[in-house]
This record gives C-alpha cells, structure tokens and sequence, in this order.
C-alpha cells in the first residue's frame, strides 16, 4: 500500500530562518502532492500543490520541491515567522504523511 | 464565505452510546471525506462520497457509517463508540477525487467517550 512519511517529526527554527520540512513516499504512480498546514485545534489548510509534470512550484515564501527519481517532496518556507508554527503534512493519493512540527522561534 | 461546517466542535458521549457528527459544506462539491485524527497523529481517511457513491477505507471498523442525504450534508454515525474512538473527526470536500484537486477541510468535531 501507499507509504507517506516525513524525515524530521520536529523542526525549530528562528524567526527570519528560512525552513525545510521534507517527504517521502513510495507510490511512483502518484502524481499530484499537496503541502498542507495544521494549526492547533483546527482542520488543515492548504498551502501549496505541484503535479507530476513540474519539480517546482513556488507560492508567497513558500516552494515546493518534488524529486520523483527519489520519491521525495521538500517544503521550503522563506523568513519563517512565528505565525508560522504548526503542524505540515504532505498528502499524496488518498494519505497523509506522519507530519512535522513547526516552531518558531521569536 | 462558502466553507465546510462541522457540528457541534465539541461532542461527548458514553461508552456504547451512539453519537451522530454533522458536516455541511456550500462549495457545492462532488467529494465528502471524514478523516479520523488521533493526538500528534495524521488524520486517517475512514470513507469517503463521490457524489452518492461511498467509497470505504478497508480498514475503517464497521462501528463506523456514513450517510450522504443530499451534496451539502454528510453524517459519520459511530454505533457503539469504544475508548479508543475518542479523536478529532475531520470533514473534508473537493471539487474531484483527491489526486486531482485539494480538499477543504472543516474544524473538526473532537469527540470525548466517557
């Protein structure tokens, strides 16, 4: 079956840093990956896509990576700031990833 | 605002009672979820609806059921609610099937068994 899963369950990082929260998966037929956000106590939000056919997809301070030769999708935030702090999760197929911790540090 | 609305947040039941959650959205969407997401956990798809169709996760316990009367309401009725069932219970939609558009999710219905 489908296997989703995150490198680093914890990043903390400095407000103004820029951050990287990354993504494994094992489903080479997969062919749209969404970055979503979760803050405490509400649903997650959608932050960014990229499909197959694109290794690069950039938003406002954010930019997602796809590797598929490796199976491996990046988020990158840029000038991280405290509002930022939350739960991310890659999603591919019908799952989502284990999920990584943001914090920001002030 | 067009949104996915989930009632009530706040659901406490009893051991074996069974409790109904409530989810509405006014995106007019063909797809419904319901995901169930433990602490420091990913939420985990349970079943979901395109359109009228139900499409059930193999492994989503049969105390688990759900009802699509109409495109704006879906239900997830839990028969016989166990410990283990206590959670967050996510309703999502989107326009198509998941690997094609993204899903708006509502804020979730965290459900206590006493």
């Amino acid at each position: 079956g489908e296997s989703v899963g995150l490198h680093l369950p914890t990043l903390s990082v400095q407000e103004g840093d820029n951050s990287i929260i990354n993504c494994a998966y094992s489903n080479s037929a997969s062919d749209y990956f969404i970055w979503y956000k979760q803050e405490s106590g509400k649903g997650p939000q959608f932050i960014i896509d990229i499909r197959s056919n694109m290794d690069k997809r950039q938003g406002q301070r954010v930019t997602v990576l796809l590797n598929k030769t490796v199976k491996h999708l990046s988020l990158q935030i840029a000038a991280t700031q405290p509002g930022d702090s939350a739960v991310y999760f890659c999603y591919t197929g019908m799952r989502f990833g284990a999920g990584t911790r943001l914090t920001v540090k002030p | 605002d067009a949104m996915v609305i989930q009632n009530p947040r706040y659901q406490v039941t009893q051991f074996g009672k069974p409790v109904t959650l409530s989810c509405s959205q006014t995106l007019n969407h063909n797809v419904m979820y319901w995901y169930q997401q433990k602490s420091s956990q990913a939420p985990k798809l349970l079943f979901h609806y395109y359109d009228k169709d139900f499409n059930n996760e193999a492994d989503t316990p049969d105390n688990f059921q759900s009802r699509r009367p109409n495109t704006s309401f879906c239900f997830l009725d839990i028969r016989s609610p166990g410990l283990g069932d206590a959670a967050m219970y996510l309703c999502a939609t989107s326009r198509e099937r998941t690997g094609v558009s993204e899903q708006f999710f509502g804020p979730g219905t965290r459900l206590t068994v006493l």
